[in-house]
């Protein structure tokens, strides 16, 4: 059974610049959850997506934007980088019903 | 608006026992977790618990009074290796599915 991943591990990007982070979920797994983790706090919620469908959003401007294809993996598309969205973007799968999610190794941008 | 609040640190001796506390408010309820993270690490499943009560799992039980709308994550026969931040993370609806995660409990075990 394959674990969630994401690609890249790290990325370095200037102010105003645009990024995608990819997320593949686990193997049975239809829900993708994004966060966004600052340095020694909780994980944010930035959104949810469902066999494909946004499910539930946190607040996080629509300058974050997301895709789930149709084998469940996922794109985090962040526009107009700011400063403050330096951060471990971590992603998370799970079924539907169980909520219980897994965690990929996260992606951690830094923002110049 | 949701809010978790738990304990910022923790210490405690290798083979004791913690207990990590967590208390929320939230509308929309649907269920409560507890996460471990080490330190650069992504963070792990521990528990879920949407009815109250106590669910115990191993070395590991987890505790919900959504009356109260407190949870606590007990710990026992403490290893080295339970170093880590604990968070506590509630689902809630509104508008859809959503999360909201507490500042985490950096926990310390000192030999």
């Amino acid at each position: 059974e394959t674990g969630v991943t994401q690609s890249p591990t790290h990325l370095i990007k200037t102010r105003g610049q645009q990024v995608t982070l990819r997320c593949s979920s686990q193997s049975g797994h239809n829900t993708v959850s994004w966060y966004q983790q600052a340095l020694g706090q909780g994980p944010q919620f930035i959104f949810q997506y469902y066999r494909e469908e946004e499910n539930g959003r946190g607040n996080f401007p629509p300058r974050f934007s997301g895709l789930q294809f149709p084998n469940y993996s996922s794109e985090l598309n962040v526009n107009a980088l700011e400063l403050d969205d330096s951060a471990l973007y971590l992603c998370a799968s799970s079924e539907r019903l169980a909520f219980e999610q897994y965690f990929g190794p996260g992606t951690r941008l830094t923002v110049t | 608006g949701q809010n978790i609040d738990q304990p910022t640190e923790m210490t405690a001796t290798e083979g004791a026992i913690v207990q990590i506390n967590c208390t929320y408010q939230t509308s929309g309820f649907n269920g409560l977790f507890w996460y471990q993270q080490h330190a650069g690490e992504a963070p792990t499943f521990l528990s879920y618990n949407v009815l109250d009560g106590l669910e115990e799992k191993g070395r590991f039980s987890s505790f919900l009074s959504r009356s109260k709308g407190y949870s606590y994550l007990l710990l026992k026969e403490l290893q080295m290796k339970d170093s880590a931040s604990y968070l506590c993370a509630v689902a809630f609806v509104n508008y859809g599915q959503n999360f909201v995660f507490g500042p985490g409990t950096r926990l310390s075990v000192l030999p």
